[in-house]
């Protein structure tokens, strides 16, 4: 079955470290995405990727970091300047129409990793 | 400033009534609507994409209305069944965002 998996489920932090995330997704999609949910709030973007090697900012960049070196591929790295990293990351993919705009297309999600610090 | 509102307070209805969640938005101009659901600690799912030149989309026991006028979308799940418990996500698609920007969710309690 095609799906998106993210790994580790749990993952903890300690102060000055820098974590790598985990998205792997087999649907042959060309859009990837990385958001960060906190309670009660609704999803924000971090990071999106249309195509292989190339990457944009999202919403709330500052603190993080992303790779595309494959279409299946789009790690996560949480680094020592987010200063606030506790939270739900969920990565998403999805098709993209001619235009190259994802907005119009389902996204599908991996099952997240919650972030802790230690 | 740009916002989507969907109500923070929990929804709590009885089994076999209808439930219709609502999704406004301020200074959007969305192309595209979609709803999703989630259930607790999983990502969410989605369920129906609606265009702004649609003003009704339905699958099986759900319906969603878009109203450009009113800036909003209604999201009715009929015969809710306690299966249906969880929340559920509104999200736009704008022109020149290549993303989906996403509200903060409605918890919905269907009670046997």
């Amino acid at each position: 079955d095609g799906g998106i998996t993210q790994s580790p489920k749990y993952l903890f932090r300690k102060e000055g470290q820098n974590v790598t995330l985990s998205c792997e997704q087999n649907l042959n999609h060309d859009a990837m995405y990385w958001y960060r949910q906190d309670p009660g709030q609704g999803l924000r973007l971090i990071y999106y990727s249309q195509i292989v090697n190339d990457f944009q900012k999202g919403d709330i960049a500052e603190g993080y970091s992303v790779s595309r070196e494959k279409k299946e591929s789009f790690p996560l790295t949480v680094t020592s300047a987010q200063k606030n990293p506790t939270a739900f990351y969920l990565c998403a993919s999805s098709t993209q129409t001619r235009g190259g705009s994802g907005r119009n297309q389902p996204q599908h999600f991996g099952d997240g990793t919650r972030l802790s610090i230690l | 400033s740009q916002k989507i509102e969907q109500n923070s307070e929990a929804l709590n209805i009885q089994e076999g009534k209808t439930a219709t969640l609502t999704c406004n938005y301020t200074n959007y101009s969305p192309a595209y609507l979609q709803w999703y659901r989630q259930d607790p600690g999983r990502g969410p799912v989605f369920l129906l994409l609606i265009r702004e030149n649609e003003k009704e989309k339905r699958k099986e026991r759900l319906k969603v209305t878009f109203d450009t006028t009113l800036k909003q979308s209604l999201f009715h799940i009929t015969a809710s069944q306690p299966a249906d418990s969880a929340t559920y996500l509104c999200a736009l698609g704008v022109a020149g965002r290549r993303a989906l920007t996403f509200g903060s969710g409605t918890r919905l309690q269907v009670q046997p």
